[in-house]
């Protein structure tokens, strides 16, 4: 498979703080996501973001394929923002086309 | 559009015992997938597949059968199961391979 290491594992903010979220993978990638998995447990998609930067409001990431590396922005944070960060990849050869491969993830949480 | 819907939210089974989770989406996406998430693991892929008729495994395959018989539906089966089954099981979709991956809300399966 591929190797993908989510840093830091955890993280507390105040509201208001900005933030960096890194993922590191071990392979050339395809297809690189971030999703948010609130509290309730229910998972969105953030982005798809193979390379390249893309920003959503207060949400930017940036993924650097050459460098095996993905790095999550979220400035101004809010409570709305608690929850797990999860980045995922699939390999660009191999067998391994189709799998999805998720790092474990970084907890974030904000106090008000 | 439902998106992606999964039944049941919540089921408890005894060993041995068989069933079928079900997940079914409503956008015509190609790709359907399905993971387990247990604490600290991340998702884990279990079984995909790109199209009607075509299957494949993922990293933790054993002990699960699928089939993909309609774009719509994606059910995953439980031949025997065993209290290592228990976990968070999510399905998944997107239109095709390589584009941003839509979760459904989780079944949560414990295996006594």
């Amino acid at each position: 498979g591929i190797q993908v290491e989510q840093s830091p594992p955890d993280l507390i903010l105040q509201e208001g703080a900005n933030s960096t979220l890194r993922c590191n993978f071990s392979d050339s990638v395809n297809n690189l996501q971030w999703f948010h998995q609130n509290p309730w447990g229910q998972l969105i998609n953030l982005f798809y973001i193979p390379s390249g930067t893309k920003q959503n409001g207060r949400l930017s990431a940036t993924t650097v394929a050459t460098e095996r590396y993905s790095l999550l922005y979220i400035s101004s944070s809010q409570t709305t923002d608690s929850g797990v960060y999860f980045c995922a990849v699939e390999r660009n050869r191999g067998s391994t086309l189709g799998r999805l491969y998720f790092g474990r993830g970084t907890q974030l949480t904000v106090w008000p | 559009n439902a998106g992606v819907t999964q039944t049941p939210k919540f089921q408890v089974l005894k060993t041995g015992q068989s069933m079928t989770l079900q997940c079914a989406q409503d956008m015509n996406h190609e790709y359907m997938s399905w993971y387990r998430q247990d604490p600290g693991m991340g998702l884990r892929l279990i079984h995909y597949s790109v199209g009607a008729g075509i299957t494949d495994q993922g990293e933790v395959p054993n002990g699960y059968n699928v089939s993909r018989s309609t774009t719509e539906d994606f059910p995953l089966r439980l031949l025997s199961a065993a209290p290592s089954q228990t976990s968070v099981y999510f399905c998944a979709s997107s239109p095709e391979l390589d584009s941003p991956l839509h979760f459904g809300n989780g079944t949560r399966l414990t295996v006594t």
